[in-house]
C-alpha cells in the first residue's frame, strides 16, 4: 500500500535553532500533502497544507514565517520551524491523499526545544 | 468546511465489554467516514470505514454504523481487550475533496 515515509523520528534542539522534518512519498506522487500538530492525548490540528509547486495553504492562527512549509517534487514535503522555542515542543506529522478514500500517515516527528 | 465533533473524549471499560463512540458532522456532502486508533507515539491506523451509500459495516469485533439523515456516526467495539487500549479518531472526507476532517478524539482504556 502507500507509504509516507518521515524523518526523524524524534530530535531535541536547543531554543533559537531550526529544524527540518521530511515527509516522502515512497510508492506514489502526493501531490497535496497534509501537516498535522498533535499534543499529547489530543486531537490531530491542521497546520498546513501542502500542494506540489506551490504556495501552502496555512490555517488560521499558524504562523507561516515560523512554519516553512515546502513541497518541491510529488514524492517530497518539509516543514521547517524556524527559531524554534519550547513552546514549539509537540509531535508533528504528516499525511497525503492516496485517492478518493485513500490518507495515509508519516511515522510522526517528536520535537523538543530545549 | 466540515466540523466533525467527537464524544466522549474520554472512555474507560471493564475488558468483555463493549466500547461506543460517537461522532457527528455538519456538511451534507460527505460521503466518507473512516475510523483511526493511534497508539502513543504512533502513526494513526485505518480501523474502519464506511461510505456514505452504505448504513453498517463490521469486521469481526469493530463494527460502524453511519446515520446520513442525522449525521452522526459511531465506531462500535466488542468484547474490548487491553490491546484496545488507545485513542480513537472519527474523520469525515467531502466529496470531491482531498481533505479529512478529524474529531477530537476518544481515549479508550480497557481495565483487565
Amino acid at each position: 500500500g502507500a507509504v509516507v515515509s518521515q524523518h526523524p523520528s524524534w530530535v531535541i534542539c536547543k531554543s533559537g535553532t531550526s529544524v527540518k522534518i521530511e515527509c516522502r512519498s515512497l510508492d506514489f506522487q502526493a501531490t497535496t500533502m497534509f501537516w498535522y500538530r498533535q499534543f499529547p492525548k489530543q486531537s490531530l490540528m491542521l497546520m498546513a497544507t501542502s500542494n506540489e509547486g506551490s504556495k501552502a495553504t496555512y490555517e488560521q492562527g499558524v504562523e507561516k514565517d515560523k512554519f516553512l512549509i515546502n513541497h518541491a517534487s510529488l514524492t517530497l514535503s518539509t516543514l521547517t520551524v524556524t527559531s524554534a522555542h519550547p513552546e514549539d515542543s509537540s509531535f508533528y506529522i504528516c499525511s497525503a491523499s492516496t485517492g478518493v478514500y485513500g490518507y495515509t500517515f508519516g511515522s510522526g516527528t517528536r520535537l523538543t526545544v530545549v | 468546511g466540515e466540523n466533525v465533533e467527537q464524544h466522549p473524549s474520554t472512555l474507560s471499560v471493564q475488558e468483555g465489554d463493549s466500547a461506543v463512540i460517537k461522532c457527528t458532522y455538519s456538511d451534507s456532502a460527505s460521503n466518507y467516514f473512516p475510523w483511526y486508533k493511534q497508539e502513543l507515539g504512533k502513526r494513526p491506523q485505518l480501523i474502519i470505514d464506511i461510505r456514505s451509500n452504505v448504513g453498517e459495516k463490521k469486521d469481526q469485533r469493530i463494527a460502524v454504523t453511519l446515520n446520513k439523515t442525522a449525521k452522526h456516526f459511531s465506531l462500535h467495539i466488542t468484547e474490548t481487550q487491553p490491546e484496545d487500549s488507545a485513542v480513537y479518531f472519527c474523520a469525515a472526507k467531502i466529496s470531491g475533496g482531498n481533505q479529512f476532517y478529524f474529531g477530537t478524539g476518544t481515549s479508550l482504556t480497557v481495565i483487565p
